[in-house]
């Protein structure tokens, strides 16, 4: 297993600003992902990150408001850019340490917008 | 497309009660993954079992078994002697196989409150 850590592990913010979410692993993976979680709601991949090209997004979300870097192979970072209180989520990255689909997560990022 | 349903939006149970979660799927690939995962009211989703549609062997982990039924596409998890530790929301998963990394489509959550 790794270690897979993000800061912040919380953060209240102001509409209209930014806030990065920085993911760690302790091992190098090629694989990593973002997910969000909404108030009492489940998961929801916002996009997946590979070292060395750009991030692939899902439906529903676009790199201008989700920018995400991943400049090597045990760390990511994902922004969450001009913030609304519908943003107010638990960010959660995930890793597939195996290469065989299953996926371990971080401890989430809370984010309350206001 | 890749569909998990649970049914169950809470369940409650009293201590040493037996609890079963119900998980079915929906999905085209002939192959693909079906995963647990546990969500304790600290926020971490933490991992639980992985099931391969290949494999449909019924798994035992303790006070937690696994059944898996292609049949009717249903992955469901028992908890036997609950504990008040089990508290927490319970979040069925199917993988989407993809070039570029799996996709999990996650069921909506079902919140498991055990009372002691």
């Amino acid at each position: 297993s790794a270690v897979i850590s993000q800061k912040p592990s919380r953060d209240i913010c102001q509409r209209g600003t930014s806030l990065t979410i920085q993911c760690q692993v302790d091992s190098q993976v090629t694989m990593m992902f973002w997910y969000r979680q909404q108030p009492g709601q489940s998961l929801t991949l916002i996009a997946t990150a590979n070292q060395g090209s750009e991030a692939t997004y899902e439906s529903g979300f676009v790199i201008d408001k989700f920018p995400i870097s991943r400049p090597n192979l045990t760390f990511s970072t994902l922004t969450v850019s001009n913030m609304s209180p519908e943003d107010s989520s638990i960010y959660l990255c995930s890793v597939d340490l195996s290469r065989e689909g299953t996926q371990y997560f971080g401890p989430g990022t809370r984010l309350l917008v206001l | 497309a890749q569909k998990v349903t649970q049914a169950q939006t809470e369940i409650s149970v009293v201590e040493k009660e037996d609890v079963t979660l119900d998980c079915v799927y929906e999905t085209r690939d002939t192959t693909y993954c079906l995963f647990w995962y546990k969500q304790p009211p600290s926020g971490e989703l933490v991992f639980l079992i992985r099931r391969n549609s290949f494999d449909e062997q019924n798994e035992i982990s303790g006070r937690y078994s696994w059944n898996f039924q292609k049949s009717t596409s249903s992955f469901n998890f028992t908890i036997t002697a609950s504990q008040v530790v089990d508290s927490a929301v319970y979040f069925c998963a199917l993988s989407e196989a993809r070039g570029y990394g799996n996709k999990l489509v996650f069921g909506a959550g079902t919140i498991l409150r055990v009372k002691s």
